[in-house]
């Protein structure tokens, strides 16, 4: 399995504080990517990273950003978390556009 | 933005059957994967597959691209297949694997 972790695993947090989720890959690989999934709504790109510091928006970007310092660790920041941001989040890694994605395990995050 | 849909969005089936589940897509695609989602949540990767044929085990996959569908083939299913599989595609043009997912097919095998 692609060395892929996400931390935390759960979090409950209330409305208006700052959240930060962060996704650590040992696989050296360029490409990372969140996604939120919730239901009825399947899995949504929220932002993705083609290197350090290149990142870029997804479908669902308002209200997260995200930072890419080191390839290792690719964190999305929630500034004033909202009760429309409870979901789990996932992580993604790739070493190409044009090849598997391979997933974390998942955020649980409740905004209460 | 591309529209990606599965069929059906729900499947139950004894163990040792068969299955085909459709994923159509509303464009040309660059990249065409098929995951499984276990119980636990665990997202699987199965088959990175944006054209042809290809087969791992007991699961293929087919994509005929110019007729924008994929098909993903069970044989044999058994109670660990259970859980939901998503199709997820990038639309040709772009190229960083920005992938748009289906809503998914939750399959449920009995033993």
């Amino acid at each position: 399995d692609a060395g892929i972790t996400q931390s935390p695993r759960h979090k409950v947090t209330e409305t208006g504080t700052p959240v930060t989720l962060r996704c650590h890959q040992t696989e050296n690989h360029r490409y990372m990517y969140w996604y939120r999934q919730d239901p009825g709504h399947g899995l949504r790109l929220i932002h993705y990273s083609y290197g350090v510091k290149d990142t870029d928006k997804g479908e669902v970007s308002d209200g997260y950003s995200v930072s890419r310092s080191k390839t290792e660790d690719f964190l999305l920041t929630l500034e004033s978390a909202t009760s429309s941001q409870t979901s789990v989040y996932f992580c993604a890694i790739s070493d190409s556009p044009y090849n598997e994605q391979f997933f974390g395990p998942g955020t649980r995050l409740t905004v209460l | 933005g591309i529209q990606v849909e599965q069929s059906p969005p729900d499947l139950i089936l004894q163990e040792g059957a068969n299955s085909t589940l459709r994923c159509n897509f509303s464009d040309s695609v660059n990249n065409l994967q098929w995951f499984h989602q276990n119980p636990w949540g665990q997202l699987i990767n199965l088959f990175y597959i944006p054209s042809g044929t290809k087969q791992n085990g007991r699961l293929s996959a087919t994509t005929v691209a110019t007729e924008r569908y994929s098909l993903l083939y069970i044989s044999s299913s058994q109670t660990t297949d259970s859980g939901v599989y998503f199709c997820a595609v990038e639309r040709s043009g772009t190229s960083y694997g920005k992938l748009t997912f289906g809503q998914g097919t939750i399959l449920t095998v009995h033993p």
